[in-house]
């Protein structure tokens, strides 16, 4: 079945230094890749997606590239902020089945 | 537009004992999901509805778990007798077709069970 594998963390980091959250997935067919951030004590917020290969999503200084090949979705950022500190969590979806399947989570602290 | 609405954020129940949580989705939004998340996990689907129909409960331990969408609208999840492993934050999102997220789910607050 299809999965997705985040880096584990936690991902300690000092205000403006660069971000790199791995991600890789397996699927069949061609899924669409996203990016949820989990804020503490809310609920999963849509972060940036992309639908087909090559695309990059991008949202408040936030990116990432469907690399086919590699079967990868990174985030990246080049400056984070102390309020980038949250969970990511890195997901796939499965048109032709209909379902979504989850990483378990990235932790980012971001101290100032 | 308002978002997903949930209730209650927060419950905590001894074992054995029952326990509901209800949700509300975006307006419009014909598909619903249930989602369970173990703390340092990510989301696990629990039950998908289309409208008032169920799409998938593969997932829901259905000798505890019930779940219901009454007029494709509302839904309601109800554990019943709960076990310690049932801690976890349940999550409620919805969707404008069953394609589900070509713009992303639209998720709830979650309610936060803590079974004792």
């Amino acid at each position: 079945g299809d999965s997705v594998t985040q880096m584990e963390g936690p991902v300690t980091l000092s205000e403006e230094a660069f971000l790199t959250i791995n991600c890789t997935y397996t699927a069949t067919g061609y899924p669409s890749l996203f990016w949820y951030v989990q804020y503490p004590g809310e609920g999963l917020q849509l972060l940036l997606k992309a639908t087909k290969a090559d695309d990059k999503g991008s949202n408040k200084g936030f990116e990432a590239t469907y690399r086919k090949e590699t079967t990868s979705f990174h985030l990246e950022k080049g400056s984070v902020q102390v309020s980038d500190s949250a969970v990511y969590f890195c997901a796939l979806h499965n048109t032709n089945a209909g379902k979504s399947t989850f990483g378990d989570g990235t932790t980012l602290t971001v101290k100032p | 537009e308002a978002g997903v609405a949930q209730s209650p954020r927060y419950k905590i129940i001894e074992k054995r004992q029952s326990v509901a949580f209800w949700c509300n989705p975006i307006s419009g939004h014909a598909t619903l999901y249930w989602y369970q998340q173990i703390l340092g996990q990510g989301p696990k689907l629990l039950i998908q509805f289309q409208n008032n129909g169920v799409v998938d409960d593969s997932q829901l331990p259905k000798d505890r778990f019930s779940a219901e969408r009454l007029k494709g609208v509302d839904s309601t999840l109800k554990i019943q007798p709960a076990k310690l492993e049932d801690s976890a934050v349940y999550l409620c999102a919805s969707s404008l077709d069953r394609t589900g997220p070509s713009g992303g789910y639209t998720f709830g607050s979650g309610t936060r069970l803590t079974v004792v």
